[in-house]
């Protein structure tokens, strides 16, 4: 594992309501990901990084913003939650090497209601 | 990136070992072939991939076809722990790690 936590680990908050959920790595990977994963869709590529302050747009963007002020920590915002953005998130990290292996956190499950 | 197939479940005694296939006939000549798996609410796990050789580590066994257009991931000896989805996925590679997660296989290890 690369040593990546994630908090909280499970949250209910309600429609409107502005959230951050936070992923921490200690292993110096440069890339993170944050991903949802919903039923009947897998895993979904929210926001990216690839480096502090270098972030980018995945497949699931609206309606999240994501910021990177340290190597270590990536951090996912709903701005105004939505009971479509109830799901499980995770968090992953990558190094910088070719072989483009992914190690994922233990998962936040979010439920907005 | 290509899409995969595989089928939706398989059992596996303990024990024994554990083969499971994955369709991949549109593959390009730079994607490489993933195996991922996720016990069950955790986050997904890294085992092993490949290009066109087949390739071996500590937790599984991975055979390409000389067309690259099926793969098998084989754990040679499944404990109850194996357990799992386990998803096949062809990726090019590159920083913005977009891997498609399909439905996977279920993989159901019984004693």
């Amino acid at each position: 594992d690369a040593g990546i936590t994630q908090s909280p680990r499970h949250k209910v908050t309600e429609t409107g309501t502005p959230v951050t959920l936070r992923c921490h790595q200690t292993e110096n990977h440069r890339y993170m990901y944050w991903y949802r994963q919903d039923p009947g869709h897998g895993l979904r590529l929210i926001h990216y990084s690839y480096g502090v302050k270098d972030t980018d747009k995945g497949e699931v963007s609206d309606g999240y913003s994501v910021s990177r002020s340290k190597t270590e920590d990536f951090l996912l915002t709903l701005e105004s939650a939505t009971s479509s953005q109830t799901s499980v998130y995770f968090c992953a990290t990558m190094t910088s090497g070719s072989s483009y292996e992914q190690y994922f956190g233990p998962g936040t499950r979010l439920t907005v209601t | 990136d290509a899409k995969t197939t595989q089928p939706p479940s398989m059992d596996c005694a303990e024990g024994r070992a554990a083969n499971l296939p994955c369709n991949h006939s549109t593959i390009s000549g730079n994607e490489y072939v993933y195996w991922y798996r996720q016990i069950h609410s955790q986050g997904p796990q890294y085992i092993i991939h490949g290009l066109k050789n087949n390739e071996t580590n500590e937790m599984a066994s991975l055979i390409i076809t000389e067309d690259r257009k099926s793969s098998t991931l084989i754990l040679p000896h499944a404990t109850l722990r194996d357990t799992a989805v386990y998803y096949c996925i062809a990726y090019k590679g590159g920083s913005q790690g977009n891997l498609i997660f399909g439905k996977g296989t279920k993989l159901s290890v019984k004693p």
